[in-house]
């Protein structure tokens, strides 16, 4: 079984751009989640969905939103980056979302660099 | 609110030889999940090990286990006979609707 795909692996912007990036989940699995990765504040719950529906949220303003298709695809977008953006962005897949011990099985990470 | 704590930011370990490294945690839940995970440098990241707060048994997965203190709420891991393949970052992490992650562990381990 192919593992979970993050899509772009690397990614330049400027600040007050925005920046869409995708994540693929391993066959399956319904649940997407999404994890921020600083030096400074680690790894940090960005939010999840679960069959389209955006089911739990972490504290980021409002310009990170998110979405899940049909097919479990999801995409997390970033509009009117700062540099603080700069970042390792994971996501993680289940299949109920990683409730009760389930596992979360995670992608290799877009890493966002903004300047 | 959840919050974890590995007060270890970098280890070192021979090879073949036994290294723990250290996780405490806060919650007023009961019954949770604490997991290790590992990331090895530019890969992904995979779980090492899960525990499940309502079982009294230490978990344990080939060289790989856990001391679990409930009540002192804490969760360390100890990883034996080390390898060389075991250089990473380790992140101790609760659930609870997410996994809430410590700052992580880096470990080297020297040959």
């Amino acid at each position: 079984k192919a593992g979970v795909t993050q899509t772009p692996r690397y990614l330049i912007k400027t600040r007050g751009q925005q920046v869409t990036l995708s994540c693929s989940p391993i066959s399956g699995h319904r649940s997407v989640s999404w994890y921020q990765q600083t030096p400074g504040q680690g790894l940090q719950f960005l939010f999840e969905y679960f069959s389209e529906t955006q089911r739990n949220k972490g504290n980021f303003p409002g310009r990170f939103s998110g979405r899940q298709f049909s097919n479990s695809r999801s995409e997390m977008n970033v509009s009117t980056l700062e540099l603080g953006d700069s970042a390792l962005y994971l996501c993680a897949s289940s299949l109920a979302g990683g409730r009760h011990g389930e596992t979360q099985y995670f992608g290799p990470g877009t890493r966002l660099l903004v300047l | 609110a959840q919050t974890v704590t590995q007060s270890q930011p970098e280890m070192s370990v021979q090879e073949a030889e036994t290294v723990t490294l250290s996780c405490t945690y806060d919650t007023s839940e009961n019954n949770y999940y604490l997991f290790w995970y590992k990331q090895p440098p530019s890969r992904q990241m995979i779980l090492v090990i899960r525990q499940e707060a309502y079982k009294q048994q230490n978990a344990t997965e080939n060289r790989f286990s856990v001391n679990f203190q409930k009540a002192a709420k804490s969760f360390s891991l100890k990883i034996s006979d080390s390898q060389l393949g075991d250089t990473a970052m380790y992140f101790c992490a609760f659930e609870a609707n997410n996994l809430f992650f410590g700052t992580g562990t880096r470990l080297t381990v020297i040959p």
